[in-house]
């Protein structure tokens, strides 16, 4: 079956950098998404990877190994605004997306 | 639209009744996607649909869901005999399809069966 790993939840100080892993077993693989979604809101689109490597862009960055079937999303000097849900999703051979359940990340001052 | 709209957003509903979700896509956007969100939880995907291919079913969790997509365009989403575990937030998010393409998500209808 098709499977989305992330941590449930993790905490962090304001200014300080916090890394969400995000490993995947799909068939097929045709890009990783991450999403943001904060309380009672809908997901919105952060970043894509579909090569192996590091994107960064501004304070948040991903990065994606597909030989190991594995993605992280970085975030620094973290502000009290970041505290959200973080989705990780993948796009299998049939350009369905498969979610992960999320990553709750707690911002503490 | 400039963005995914979804009505209703509040929908409270007596057990046995049926409801219909819509979702208007962002205009031009070929693939449109249905997820169920309980409280604290991932997203549950649905419904999948694609241009004019038949639609991705696989997550209809009964038969007392279904979905429409007329003219490549709006779509809504019907569940009869509604049952409590039926309370979710139903998310409907659009893209334009094809191989990269990132969803926009619209803002929800948050559906509770009393």
């Amino acid at each position: 079956g098709q499977n989305i790993d992330q941590p449930t939840e993790m905490t962090a100080t304001e200014g300080a950098i916090v890394q969400i892993n995000c490993t995947y077993q799909t068939s097929g693989f045709n890009g990783l998404f991450w999403y943001q979604q904060h309380a009672g809101e809908a997901p919105t689109f952060l970043s894509y990877n579909v090569l192996d490597g590091l994107e960064e862009k501004g304070r948040f960055s991903s990065f994606l190994s597909r030989s190991k079937g594995y993605s992280y999303l970085l975030l620094k000097e973290l502000q009290m605004k970041d505290s959200a849900s973080y989705l990780c999703a993948v796009r299998d051979s049939n350009y369905q997306l498969i979610w992960g359940a999320g990553t709750k990340l707690i911002i503490k001052p | 639209g400039a963005g995914v709209s979804q009505s209703p957003s509040n929908k409270v509903t007596e057990k046995g009744k049926d409801v219909e979700l819509r979702c208007d896509p962002i205009s031009g956007h070929t693939a449109l996607y249905w997820y169920r969100q309980s409280l604290g939880q991932g997203l549950e995907f649905l419904i999948y649909f694609q241009g004019n291919s038949a639609p991705d079913k696989s997550g209809l969790p009964s038969d007392r869901f279904s979905a429409e997509r007329t003219g490549g365009s709006v779509s809504t989403l019907t569940i009869q005999r509604t049952q409590q575990e039926d309370s979710a937030v139903y998310l409907c998010a659009s893209s334009l399809g094809g191989f990269i393409t990132e969803a926009f998500f619209g803002q929800g209808t948050r559906l509770t069966v009393v």
